[in-house]
């Protein structure tokens, strides 16, 4: 079946780069994506790639995926403390609606 | 706006009085689902809709039900609640037609059953 791991934890400095990485089980995940959930909200779609894509860059964000290992990881360049939230990634498959996702991974800003 | 809403968005109750989740959505969307987040185990599907009258079971469905008679609304009903259904619910819609798009999400209901 679908499974997919996240660290639970991330805490960076403000400024650096995050990178926050996902592992996923179901070798027929055609979508693969990265949410973002501020305190008290819901979530956000951040951006999501397409299994035959390697990598995908939006402004501060750059999503790598790794298809043989089964591994994507969301990289913010320049972090800064409005980027704390707990970030999901989620994978579906294609005519499927149905979003498998990971455990969440809180990042915490260090001023 | 384009949005999902959900009502209400905090909730204590206690265990057996039944109890409505509403979500209502302004986007005519086709596609709709429920989803349970608790800690260490993200977010996990209940139940969902790919329109009206047609409702599944998703991952986690025992104790819960849903009714899906207007395209714009998916209630959620507990009907006996116990505490392990203590959580925070999101209702997320989606449309089907044209290219792939992204699921919206509500800002969440948490729910505690004492």
């Amino acid at each position: 079946g679908e499974d997919v791991e996240q660290s639970l934890f991330l805490s960076v400095r403000e400024g650096d780069s995050s990178v926050i990485n996902c592992t996923y089980t179901d070798s027929s995940s055609t979508y693969l994506y990265w949410y973002k959930q501020e305190p008290g909200a819901g979530l956000q779609l951040l951006t999501y790639i397409f299994s035959n894509m390697d990598m995908k860059q939006d402004q501060r964000l750059t999503v790598l995926l790794n298809k043989k290992d089964k591994h994507l990881s969301l990289r913010i360049a320049d972090t800064q403390t409005g980027d704390s939230a707990i970030y999901f990634c989620a994978e579906s498959m294609e005519g499927n609606e149905k979003l498998t996702f990971g455990t969440g991974t809180r990042l915490t800003i260090i001023p | 706006e384009a949005q999902v809403t959900q009502n209400p968005r905090y909730l204590i109750t206690v265990t057996g009085k039944k109890l409505t989740v509403t979500c209502s959505q302004n986007m005519n969307h086709e596609y709709m689902s429920w989803y349970r987040q608790d800690p260490g185990l993200g977010l996990r599907q209940i139940y969902y809709s790919m329109n009206v009258e047609v409702t599944d079971k998703g991952d986690v469905p025992e104790g819960y039900k849903v009714s899906r008679k207007e395209k714009r609304n998916f209630p959620l009903i507990l009907e006996s609640p116990s505490p392990n259904q203590t959580s925070l619910y999101f209702c997320a819609s989606k449309g089907l037609a044209g290219q792939r798009s992204e699921q919206f999400f509500g800002p969440g209901t948490r729910l505690t059953v004492l």
